[in-house]
């Protein structure tokens, strides 16, 4: 079993729709969350961390969930730009510099 | 100004060459990575540098051989290319140790033929 897990995808989705994706992590001792953004053929970039009383930054809203083991990214009103494939990001424990990383969930909106 | 840059974008070569990339970055930074995004897209740490000194070495064959001649620069090289070796190799800095938010360079691409 994979350390992060998500879902691959694609999930397609017409404009202004609300998407959803989920991670799970095996590691209970897991301190701090994130999700990344990455272009098709370009690098990763921090889109958010993930705090345990959730988190939102205009159209974005991040969970977390412990006691599951889980963390969500909602996207609300998506937008055509918004077409890329999203990175759960796990690390195992404070200042030891190793992020996990898992596989993306990959998200097309069409017009 | 880009922040952390990388080269060459593309690497193409035969089995069995030695090659390295070269990665800078201009933002000041103590930490240095190398990532490796392979097929599948899992992007998994290589190596790691604080302040020129190794810190984190995963379990990554030997013939990989990171240089940090210092804090803003960390190459790697490989000797003896398999094919394996093909995937896209990302390289990050962080403000400081333990910062979890990371610069990614464009990346490199490399094709072992």
């Amino acid at each position: 079993r994979k350390e992060v897990e998500q879902d691959p995808g694609p999930f397609n989705v017409p404009e202004g729709a609300t998407v959803a994706f989920n991670c799970t992590y095996s590691n209970s001792a897991s301190q701090s969350f994130f999700w990344y953004r990455q272009d098709c053929r370009k690098e990763p970039k921090l889109l958010m961390s993930v705090y345990s009383s959730g988190n939102e930054d205009g159209r974005f809203t991040a969970q977390l969930n412990r006691a599951s083991q889980y963390i969500s990214l909602l996207i609300r009103d998506s937008k055509l730009s918004d077409s890329a494939t999203y990175l759960c990001v796990v690390n195992r424990a404070s200042n030891t510099g190793k992020l996990i990383f898992g596989q993306g969930t990959t998200l097309q909106v069409k017009p | 100004d880009t922040a952390v840059s990388q080269t060459p974008k593309y690497l193409v070569t035969q089995m069995g060459n030695d090659k390295s990339i070269k990665c800078e970055q201009n933002l000041g930074h103590d930490t240095m990575y190398w990532y490796k995004q392979d097929s599948k897209k899992f992007l998994k740490i290589m190596f790691s540098y604080n302040n020129k000194e190794l810190i984190i070495n995963e379990t990554v064959p030997n013939r990989f051989s990171p240089k940090s001649p210092d804090k803003a620069h960390l190459n790697l090289h490989i000797n003896s290319l398999e094919l394996g070796d093909s995937a896209v190799y990302f390289c990050a800095s962080s403000q400081v140790w333990g910062n979890e938010k990371l610069f990614f360079g464009s990346g490199t691409q490399l094709s072992v033929l």
